[in-house]
């Protein structure tokens, strides 16, 4: 069983569409979160939840609106896509408390905005 | 603002040698540092955890240390084989922040 997984694995899409991105774990954990990795490879935190609060929310666009309906779950929303929004977005969660806890990754979602 | 620096450059070795990879970071001394591995196409993967009270860290083939002196973190896979091929990050959680920062990764291709 996959530990975090992610949907879409791809998505490819016009500039001004929104779309979503769904995150489930089943590690139990309580924290999870939103990074995305450029082009340049760098992977920047975009949100964190902690039992479904949010807790980081690193000056993201407003058009982008994570959702946690639970704390097995965080999805990604974003509003009126542009070019700049193409990255592979990576969900991960960890154990809560400590900021040297390990995370696990899903596999990503590879956004392409046309 | 805190600064991770890995090399940008791919590290190319012949297998059964071994690589050291390095990871430099400025501004903030961290209590933790921590090392993962990212194939392509996946999600990085959690390898290593080193406090900072702790010169050395070994898991199986990996060391990695930690200079808090020099603000370094070399990761060392020794008998490499070409099944390490991958990018390894290094990442840290600046004091008094809640988040892990990475670094841009290296590139290690081991040759057959």
């Amino acid at each position: 069983d996959t530990a975090v997984s992610q949907t879409p694995k791809y998505l490819v899409t016009q500039m001004g569409n929104d779309k979503s991105i769904k995150c489930e774990q089943n590690l139990g954990h309580d924290t999870m979160y939103w990074y995305k990795q450029d082009s340049k490879k760098f992977l920047k935190i975009m949100f964190s939840y902690n039992n479904k609060e949010l807790i980081i929310n690193e000056t993201v666009p407003n058009r982008f609106s994570p959702k946690s309906p639970d704390k097995a779950h965080l999805n990604l929303h974003i509003n009126s896509l542009e070019l700049g929004d193409s990255a592979v977005y990576f969900c991960a969660s960890s154990r809560p408390g400590a900021t040297n806890e390990k995370l696990f990754f899903g596999s990503g979602t590879q956004l392409s905005v046309l | 603002s805190q600064k991770i620096e890995q090399n940008s450059e791919a590290l190319n070795i012949q297998e059964g040698k071994t690589a050291t990879l390095t990871c430099n970071y400025t501004n903030y001394s961290p209590a933790y540092l921590q090392w993962y591995r990212q194939d392509p196409g996946r999600g990085p993967v959690f390898l290593l955890l080193i406090r900072e009270n702790e010169k050395e860290k070994r898991k199986e083939r990996l060391k990695v240390t930690f200079d808090t002196t020099l603000k370094q973190s070399l990761f060392h896979i020794t008998a490499s084989q070409p099944a390490d091929s991958a990018t390894y990050l290094c990442a840290l959680t600046p004091p008094g922040y809640n988040k892990l920062i990475f670094g841009a990764g290296t590139r290690l291709a081991v040759h057959p």
